[in-house]
């Protein structure tokens, strides 16, 4: 059973539009919610992180909502430019075990110019 | 340049036959991982490291063997047991506590 649900599978946004990404859990214990990039080829980097004692974090371009009650956290990426253009995983830890991270299926997004 | 060193880029596997993936970093991370990346399927963890000399079971270890000697140092041995070895293999590393980790660049392994 998947711990962290992403959707979609895949996402085109036109160039300036705003790209956004889902991610559901079950897990009441999840406490650290990261968000990584990733480029063909090349392994995953951390984009963005929050923890769940905040609604919203906003690091550029790249904004984090989180939803405790709805146990949802989403990305959402303005002004989406083709540069953009990646692999993008949410993930999970849990304070009980937090060297072990639980990942989403990924969202292949393609930013057309 | 700090970083994790995964070598090599791509590996070719006879039927049978163990190998072994490198994986250095430079980051003086007290943790590190192995990840499998299947498409559609995310990342799911072999094996993760919290010291040097220790190590633990992720998922999908069965198949797989690691060892810890050296901090820098976490390699992955893909044993002829793994009967579906195919995949992209990622290492990382994280200084450990709740921080996010950081992931070398993998490595690509197929089946002769």
């Amino acid at each position: 059973q998947q711990q962290v649900k992403q959707s979609p599978q895949s996402l085109i946004v036109q160039k300036g539009g705003i790209s956004i990404i889902n991610c559901a859990y079950e897990n009441t214990a999840f406490d650290y919610f990261p968000w990584y990039q990733q480029f063909p080829g090349k392994g995953p980097a951390l984009l963005i992180a929050i923890r769940p004692d905040v609604s919203e974090k906003k690091e550029g371009r790249f904004t984090i909502s989180f939803n405790k009650s709805a146990k949802q956290f989403s990305l959402h990426i303005m002004d989406s430019q083709p540069g953009d253009s990646a692999t993008y995983f949410c993930a999970a830890s849990s304070e009980y075990n937090f060297n072990k991270f639980y990942f989403g299926s990924g969202t292949k997004l393609n930013v057309k110019p | 340049d700090g970083g994790i060193t995964q070598s090599p880029k791509y590996l070719f596997r006879k039927e049978g036959q163990n190998v072994t993936l490198s994986c250095e970093q430079n980051l003086n991370h007290d943790a590190m991982y192995w990840y499998r990346q299947d498409p559609g399927q995310g990342l799911r963890l072999i094996y993760y490291s919290q010291i040097v000399n220790d190590f633990q079971k992720g998922d999908i270890a069965e198949g797989y063997s690691v060892s810890r000697e050296k901090k820098e140092s976490f390699p992955l041995t893909v044993t002829s047991a793994q009967k579906n070895p195919t995949a992209f293999y990622l290492c990382a590393s994280s200084i450990g506590g709740r921080l996010a980790q950081h992931f070398g660049d993998g490595t690509r392994l197929s089946i002769l």
